[in-house]
């Protein structure tokens, strides 16, 4: 089955600094990349994702690039906000059946 | 748009109790929809796979007579921990695959269960 690593555990960045998740993948079946927000007592929202066939996508301060032949994605954020402060997660999928990397937890210090 | 429900946000139950939990899409329909759980600064870890109709799909490891799965309905699926016991408790979470949009899942905002 899929598994998704997830690097790092946690990152601290000063407010305006960017940061930067990387995630992996072991499924060359796997076509969707999503990535998710959670703040304490939530569920997980979708703030980007990507497709197999999509080498980069951005969404104003947010970008994710996708390395299918490496099996790796990743999350760039730049400018960051104390309000970006989360757990993020990765996640692979395919047909819906999605996995989870083990999530990094982001502080942005003001 | 795509928002899912979840109710209760949290309960609180004694040992040997059964507990309901709803997932609810609210402005779509879903004909699959997904149970997870997770653990305290853990990551999300898929309990199964509910199909509108049919017979819900259990990970391994996850007792489909304990956690008893029902998708009736293209807005509607429970969770049903039974006979609950403390080990029970967690954070139970569900999402609902946006049918004709590739395979985004949107999640709700979480079951809190306390098993006591």
């Amino acid at each position: 089955g899929e598994n998704v690593e997830q690097h790092p555990s946690t990152l601290s960045v000063q407010e305006g600094d960017s940061a930067v998740i990387k995630c992996t993948y072991s499924d060359s079946a796997s076509n969707y990349f999503p990535w998710y927000k959670q703040e304490l007592g939530k569920g997980p929202q979708l703030i980007i994702d990507i497709r197999s066939n999509v080498g980069e996508k951005k969404d104003q301060r947010i970008a994710v690039t996708l390395n299918k032949t490496a099996k790796h994605f990743s999350l760039h954020i730049t400018e960051t906000q104390p309000e970006d402060s989360a757990v993020y997660f990765c996640a692979a999928s395919f047909v819906g059946d999605m996995r989870f990397g083990a999530g990094t937890r982001l502080t942005v210090k003001p | 748009g795509a928002v899912v429900s979840q109710h209760p946000s949290w309960v609180i139950c004694k040992s040997g109790t059964s507990v309901k939990i709803e997932c609810r899409s609210l402005d779509f329909q879903a004909t699959t929809m997904f149970w997870y759980r997770q653990f305290p600064k853990q990551s999300l870890m898929l309990m199964a796979t509910s199909n509108e109709g049919s017979k819900a799909t259990y990970e391994q490891g996850v007792e489909k007579d304990k956690f008893l799965i029902n998708h009736a309905s293209l807005t509607l699926s429970t969770l049903t921990v039974t006979s609950a016991h403390p080990e029970d408790s967690s954070f139970y979470i569900c999402s609902a695959l946006l049918a004709g949009k590739g395979y985004e899942q949107y999640f709700g905002p979480g079951t809190r269960l306390t098993v006591t």
